[in-house]
């Protein structure tokens, strides 16, 4: 069982938004601005398409967006295209015991109807 | 460019220690604030961080695998290797190394991952 709780699957038509959660504690998505999401196509690796809650790396679309309130965290994707279609993971930092702690989400399956 | 490797056996028994090595270009450990960490991905299931180092030898690792990993690294060579011992065959999985910078909480190139079995 992940750390971080995500839906199995959504989807949603080309044109559509999308909005996947992430649901966590205080002790990482609640207390820290340290949320990245994910990307990830079957066999492939996975790219990072947004972290600290928000920020988009250089050359993501900014079709995608990334809030918090909360324990929860939340990616969405406006303007669906065919090419969003993928597994989708969250991450955030978590404070431990030992000081440094990475967690992920157990993946959402993106379908583009 | 910044792009990483993983290598390492493919197939290991359960009870042996697994030695992979992630060779890296684009950046460098005498870069202030560089990492590398380590994630992996059983078949069909959710990403899991291993571990992390920095450029000053300083590492972290994940409180559930801490005492059977060790991270190290050589400068000289762009290399990094994670030593897991005590091998399980519910750690067959892909294994990926991946850039990361210090104070920021996120894993921006990945390495195309490496499969390793556990089986006798």
């Amino acid at each position: 069982q992940s750390a971080l709780t995500q839906p199995a699957s959504v989807s949603g038509s080309p044109g559509q938004s999308i909005t996947i959660s992430c649901t966590g504690t205080s002790s990482d998505v609640g207390g820290f601005n340290y949320v990245s999401w994910y990307l990830q196509n079957p066999g492939k690796a996975p790219k990072l398409m947004i972290y600290d809650v928000s920020k988009r790396p250089s050359g993501v679309s900014s079709r995608l967006s990334g809030s918090k309130s909360g324990n929860t965290a939340s990616l969405t994707i406006s303007g669906l295209q065919p090419e969003d279609e993928a597994e989708y993971y969250c991450s955030s930092y978590r404070s431990s015991s030992s000081s440094f702690d990475v967690v992920f989400g157990g993946g959402t399956k993106l379908t583009v109807l | 460019q910044i792009t990483l490797k993983e290598s390492g056996p493919t197939l290991v028994k359960p009870t042996q220690t697994l030695t992979l090595t992630c060779t890296f270009s684009g950046f460098s450990f005498s870069t202030f604030g560089v990492g590398v960490g380590w994630i992996r991905q059983p078949p069909g299931k959710a990403l899991e961080w291993l571990a992390i180092i920095y450029w000053d030898d300083d590492n972290r690792y994940s409180p559930s695998l801490k005492s059977r990993l060790t991270v190290t690294k050589d400068t000289s060579k762009n290399q990094v290797v994670l030593t897991m011992t005590n091998m399980d065959p519910v750690d067959t999985a892909t294994y990926y190394c991946a850039h990361h910078s210090f104070g920021v909480v996120m894993f921006d190139y990945w390495g195309q991952g490496t499969l390793v079995t556990v089986s006798s």
